[in-house]
């Protein structure tokens, strides 16, 4: 199974919105909706920002939504503020019956 | 409150074996699914596979099949991975993450990391 494709690094400034992709095939991202995003800071465990293509858990800001067109799902993010710069990991489910994540982009909030 | 707790960092020689604990608390271990999920340094995370507390049943990623074993040991709620036949590629940080409850939607809690270090 191959890692989902996302681009190396994105970069925006704080008020901006910017939008991470996450492309895969019909055998994971195109045919299900088990797309999950993850936010992970220097040393820290990932942190779980949207599940199933776009629901956000408690505590995570509105600022952050997913959405999914065939075999790409995106995260965006508006409002920047300093702290959302970190790594940012999407995964999905296989039909292998397996998890699959993405290669990680890093956000740098300018 | 919800709480993955790992066990420590490890030293281990090439071709050694090594198991990592994720001792769980503030829920219904038998509940939700367990995945491990690794991260060499510097890189990105990479799925290992999953189990079912409650069954026992067991899911690996191709890349780990037959190198890894995952356990648990309900009376502690407790899980367990276990890898064998390590060579320097797997030097890395594993993590233990707990499911949501639905199979697949994603892992809100996660342990700290365990850092794995392969070396002659």
């Amino acid at each position: 199974q191959s890692a989902l494709t996302q681009p190396a690094s994105v970069s925006g400034s704080p008020g901006q919105s910017i939008t991470i992709s996450c492309t895969g095939t019909s055998s994971d991202v195109g045919g299900y909706n088990y797309v999950s995003w993850y936010q992970q800071h220097p040393g820290k465990a990932p942190k779980l920002m949207i599940y199933e293509v776009s629901n956000r858990p408690s505590g995570v800001p509105d600022r952050f939504s997913g959405s999914k067109s065939g075999n790409t799902a995106s995260l965006t993010i508006s409002g920047l503020q300093a702290e959302d710069e970190a790594d940012y990991y999407c995964s999905s489910y296989t039909s292998s019956s397996t998890q699959v994540f993405g290669g990680g982009t890093k956000l740098t909030v300018l | 409150q919800v709480q993955l707790v790992q066990s420590g960092a490890e030293v281990k020689k090439p071709g050694a074996s090594v198991k990592v604990s994720c001792k769980a608390s503030g829920y219904t271990f038998t509940s939700y699914d367990i995945n491990w999920v690794r991260q060499a340094t510097g890189q990105g995370l990479e799925w290992m596979g999953w189990m079912n507390p409650n069954s026992g049943n067991t899911g690996y990623a191709q890349k780990f099949q037959g190198r890894v074993t995952m356990t648990r040991n309900t009376s502690i709620s407790t899980a367990y991975m276990e890898l064998s036949s390590l060579r320097s590629e797997d030097t890395a940080v594993y993590y233990c993450a707990r499911g949501m409850g639905i199979p697949w939607s994603g892992y809100p809690y996660w342990g700290q990391g365990t850092l794995v270090t392969v070396s002659s």
